[in-house]
């Protein structure tokens, strides 16, 4: 089993519509999740962490996360093309972390 | 304030050349990583350093891969000899702390595109 495991799309979303990403893990002493978002040629960009079970919203970004099934989730209200992008999930691996380990990601495009 | 400077940007070389990548992390950052992203494999940690030393290379593919941090401001990897399968982009990144949470992350450059034909 991967560490780290998210679907890796294409996810197509109409613009305005909310847009749904996935992402589960392996290591139960993880603590620390993050949302990095890649567009093409580009290098990943932090967009959300989240490090207690529920949601956080950040604008049009909501991070859910439920440590009992080992899930993180992304949602993107509002979705806009400019949203069209990579959506890589992260996780230390070890509680003392050091090494960040990164799902294959989820390549989100938004259909104006 | 810089980010974290890599070069060269993009590398074309011939199967079987010594390949250098370069990294500048950002100032005060004790922790540099080595990463590659494929389509086939995402993005794969290669090794961290910790205060300029390796705390976990076993992501180091093979023994033509190395990686060295002298001082705090700078680290390479080589690949010697380069293969095709060796064509991805390699990012360095670095972080002020290695533990995770409280807004700690990992920082990105803008990658080595590297080629091996």
């Amino acid at each position: 089993q991967k560490e780290v495991e998210q679907n890796s799309g294409p996810l197509s979303v109409p613009e305005g519509a909310i847009a749904s990403l996935n992402c589960t893990y392996s290591d139960r002493v993880s603590q620390s999740f993050f949302w990095y978002r890649q567009y093409s040629g580009k290098s990943p960009e932090l967009i959300m962490s989240i490090y207690s079970n529920g949601d956080k919203e950040d604008g049009r970004f909501t991070a859910q996360l439920n440590k009992a099934s080992q899930y993180v989730s992304l949602l993107i209200r509002d979705s806009q093309p400019s949203d069209s992008a990579t959506y890589l999930c992260a996780v230390p691996s070890g509680n003392q972390g050091g090494k960040l380990i990164f799902g294959q990601g989820t390549e989100l495009s938004v259909k104006p | 304030d810089a980010g974290v400077i890599q070069s060269p940007r993009h590398e074309v070389t011939e199967m079987g050349q010594e390949v250098t990548l370069r990294c500048k992390p950002i100032s005060g950052h004790d922790y540099l990583f080595w990463y590659r992203q494929t389509m086939m494999r995402g993005l794969e940690l290669l090794i961290y350093f910790n205060n300029n030393v390796p705390i976990d290379d076993s992501g180091m593919p093979e023994d033509r891969f190395s990686a060295k941090m002298p001082n705090a401001s700078f680290s390479t990897l080589k690949i010697q000899p380069s293969e095709p399968r060796d064509s991805a982009v390699y990012f360095c990144a670095s972080s002020p702390v290695g533990r995770w949470g409280s807004g700690n992350t990992i920082y990105f450059g803008e990658g080595s595109w590297l080629t091996v034909v």
